[in-house]
């Protein structure tokens, strides 16, 4: 079946580590997104990808980094630069085009120990 | 002012009420707009696009008022398993999608 995998689901993280939030969709879309969501707010969005080799800030970017080496692949990077990581982080890809709707990955839960 | 904007509710309604749902957005030149569902500590999922005629699925119909920036989403027979958060989304730009979402509105069903 076609979808968004995000792994790991639940992620902890140790003062001045950086971590890595993995996210693979295999719907063969061009774009892809990660979004960041604390509790009681909406989805604010941390980067982007249109295409392999190309990503854009969103935003709320610092403090975190991508990169998009696959089409398939769009891995994110939460520094130790990110004072306040603990959120849930959602990964969306869609197609091209502005009705395209994005389809999410179940999310990482992200929290400092 | 908020770029899409929703009353965060919750709405309490009982099994079988029809509920309705608007959202306002900021930017006139908006291109597209959606309405996706999030279950608690879960991920969004699409709902439903909104098109400029309206559009219906079933139980749900979605409105766009362009004119007032403006979009509604009308719940009919509610169910108990309509209870979760619902998200008005919109790309404000052309050529690819980016989208803002809207906080969301809570839905509580009860029997």
């Amino acid at each position: 079946d076609g979808g968004i995998t995000q792994s790991p689901k639940y992620l902890f993280r140790k003062e001045g580590q950086n971590v890595t939030l993995s996210c693979e969709q295999n719907l063969n879309h061009d774009a892809m997104y990660w979004y960041r969501q604390d509790p009681g707010q909406g989805l604010r969005l941390i980067y982007y990808s249109q295409i392999v080799n190309d990503f854009q800030k969103g935003d709320i970017a610092e403090g975190y980094s991508v990169s998009r080496e696959k089409k398939e692949s769009f891995p994110l990077t939460v520094t130790s630069a990110q004072k306040n990581p603990t959120a849930f982080y959602l990964c969306a890809s869609a197609y091209p085009g502005s009705n395209q709707p994005q389809h999410f990955g179940d999310g990482t839960r992200l929290s400092i120990l | 002012r908020k770029e899409v904007e929703q009353d965060p509710g919750p709405f309490n309604v009982p099994e079988g009420a029809t509920v309705a749902f608007n959202c306002t957005y900021s930017n006139s030149a908006s291109q597209s707009f959606f309405w996706y569902r999030q279950d608690c500590r879960k991920e969004p999922k699409l709902l439903m696009s909104v098109y400029s005629s309206g559009n219906e699925d079933g139980r749900f119909t979605a409105q766009l008022n362009r004119a007032s920036q403006y979009i509604s989403l009308l719940i009919r027979d509610s169910k108990l398993s309509d209870s979760a958060t619902y998200l008005c989304v919109v790309n404000p730009y052309s050529g690819y999608s980016t989208l803002t979402f809207g906080k969301g509105t809570m839905l509580l069903v009860s029997p």
